[in-house]
């Protein structure tokens, strides 16, 4: 069974700091995985989805890698902001499941200004 | 951007009653899908939906759980006799076709937080 794991589960960093974020896997068939973030009392906002064949993706200043093989993925985010304060999650999409998302549990971002 | 609604945003109900959740996917979205998270715990999975009849269903959704496309616009969640530990956020999702040759973003609503009392 695919279990997805969030390390750390909380981070507080100050205001323009790079940071990166990592998400395993414990099977590494997968169709993809997509980073989301949460905010507070709210729905999931997808940021980035990688495909299994794909090494990373970008959008803006945000950065995700997928080494496959090994069961991981980095969420990388450049000069972070306070807007940026919000959960992180990751989801992969297992070979063996059809369609459904397998989540994390997430990574607690604060951003201080 | 086109996004997935849902309605109500909150709600409140007795244990043992029915409650129906509802949701407006992407309009060109075929994909249709109910997520939960209860408190301080991981997103799950209950139910995929495409073309009128369940895809794939997790251990969770039950019996007494149901989904339905009444319309061509409407996705229905419907919990037929509510227990305490159905309290949780409840997301759907809408996605363009999965397939094994297929990787498109899930996209997600805003939720309807269930409480059951």
């Amino acid at each position: 069974k695919q279990e997805v794991t969030q390390i750390p589960a909380a981070l507080s960093v100050p205001e323009g700091e790079n940071l990166v974020l990592n998400c395993s896997f414990t099977d590494s068939a997968i169709y993809n995985l997509q980073w989301f973030r949460q905010d507070p009392g709210k729905g999931l906002t997808s940021l980035l989805l990688i495909q299994s064949s794909q090494r990373e993706q970008t959008s803006g200043r945000l950065n995700a890698s997928l080494d496959k093989s090994s069961g991981r993925s980095t969420l990388y985010i450049a000069a972070s902001q306070p807007g940026d304060s919000a959960t992180y999650l990751c989801a992969v999409r297992p070979v063996t499941s059809g369609s459904r998302l397998t989540f994390g549990e997430g990574t607690q971002l604060t951003v201080n200004p | 951007e086109p996004e997935v609604t849902q309605t109500p945003s909150h709600q409140v109900t007795q244990m043992g009653q029915e409650v129906i959740l509802r949701c407006v996917p992407i309009s060109n979205h075929l994909y249709f899908y109910w997520y939960r998270q209860i408190l301080g715990q991981k997103v799950e999975f209950l139910v995929s939906f495409y073309n009128n009849e369940i895809s794939e269903k997790s251990e969770i959704f039950d019996d007494q759980f149901s989904v339905e496309r009444p319309d061509g616009s409407n996705f229905t969640l419907k919990i037929r006799s509510t227990k305490l530990e159905d309290s949780a956020m409840y997301f759907c999702a809408s996605s363009e076709p999965q397939g094994w040759y297929s990787n498109q973003p899930q996209h997600f609503g805003d939720g309807t937080r269930l409480s059951i009392l």
